[in-house]
Order: structure tokens, then sequence, then C-alpha cells
């Protein structure tokens, strides 16, 4: 089935310090959307991307989807310790109507 | 966005009985509502489609006759295990769809934690 690459696995940073996350697919996605997961809490969506090449922002969020539609990127600016959790790509195939889901990125921040 | 319940947050039940969860979508009408099982350090896995007033479509490898789904209202769904063992034992996710039907934006629930002893 579809998958979605999602990298890094888990990322150990100082606190301040800019985060960088990615999602790849061979897929391509009608829709790109990236969550957060605290533990034990069900995800929130942080970011929607619709179009190709759109780049958006969430206060200090900012989400690109990929030009080919197959790739999507997600960068926290300036950590703080409650961006702490689980950070999930997930995209929506086109005539479809579930979403395929990264395997996740464990960030970390230490203050 | 939409906001989501469910009810129970956690529960703990013997082996060979069946649980009830139920998902609310306490501010959206919704006639498409998914549930996940999540395992621990693992993402979400998809179970299966909830579509109000219809029979729902259940992923590859899951058990209809076990996960039973009800939609009987655009603002209730519930997942009823039955015949629970401990490897049932998950994180339960409901999700409600939002957004024009092209678009797929979902809102998740808080989850319930089912442990089978």
């Amino acid at each position: 089935g579809q998958q979605l690459n999602q990298s890094p696995q888990s990322m150990f940073i100082q606190e301040g310090e800019d985060v960088s996350m990615n999602c790849t697919s061979s897929s391509i996605f009608n829709t790109w959307l990236w969550y957060k997961q605290d533990p034990g809490e069900g995800p929130v969506l942080l970011i929607a991307l619709y179009k190709a090449g759109e780049l958006t922002s969430n206060g200090r969020l900012t989400a690109q989807f990929g030009i080919t539609r197959k790739d999507s990127f997600l960068n926290i600016s300036a950590s703080i310790p409650s961006d702490v959790g689980i950070y999930f790509c997930a995209g929506q195939l086109f005539g479809g109507n579930k979403l395929v889901f990264g395997a996740g990125t464990i960030l970390r921040v230490k203050s | 966005g939409a906001v989501v319940s469910q009810h129970p947050s956690w529960v703990i039940c013997k082996s060979g009985t069946s649980v009830k969860i139920e998902c609310r979508s306490l501010d959206f009408q919704a006639t498409t509502m998914f549930w996940y099982r999540q395992f621990p350090k693992q993402s979400l896995m998809l179970m299966a489609t909830s579509n109000e007033g219809s029979k729902a479509t259940y992923e590859q490898g899951v058990e209809k006759d076990k996960f039973l789904i009800n939609h009987a209202s655009l603002t209730l769904s519930t997942l009823t295990v039955t015949s629970a063992h401990p490897e049932d034992s998950s994180f339960y996710i409901c999700s409600v769809k939002v957004g024009r039907p092209s678009y797929n934006e979902q809102f998740f629930g808080p989850g319930t934690r089912l442990t089978v002893l």
C-alpha cells in the first residue's frame, strides 16, 4: 500500500533551536496534513496543505507541500519545551477518503 | 475544525467481555468518522470508516464481527470490541472528517485506552 517515509525518527535538541522534519512518498497526494500528538492524547491538527508548492505558517510552525505533491516538510522555529511530542505527517490520495500516516518524529527538547 | 470527545477515556476489562467506546462530534455534523488503533510507539492504523446511516467500511485484516461499528446519528459513532482479548489492548482513537468532499481534514478525539486482562 501507499507509504509515507517520515524522517528523522527522533530528535533531541536544545531549547531555542530550529527543527526540521519531512515526509516523502512515491505516491502523489491531494492533501498533506501535519499533526502533533502528546502522550496519551489524540493527534492535534497543526497545518493543512492543499496546493502544490504551498507554503503555510501557523505561529512558529511552517510547512510546505512539495511541487511534485510527493513530499512535505515541517519546520519549527525557536523550539520551546512544550514542543515536545510526536509529529505525524498524513496524506490523502486523490479520489480517496482515507489518510495515510507517516511513522512519526519524536521531538525532545532540552531546556 | 471540529471538537471530538470519546468515552470512556480508559477502560480495563476481563478477557472475553465486550467493550463499547463512544465517539461524539460536539460541534459538527459528521457524515464520516474514522476509527484508528495505535500500539505503543507506533503510528495510527486505520481500522474502519464509519458512515452515518450505512455500514462501516473495514480495512484489510480488521475483523468486522469483532469490531462492531455503529454510526446511527451525525454526532455519534460507537466501536464495540466483542469478546476482547489481551492482544486487543491498545489506544483507540476516532476522528471526524470536515471540509469539502475533495479534501480531508480530520480532527481527532482524545482517545480511549483499552486494557484487557
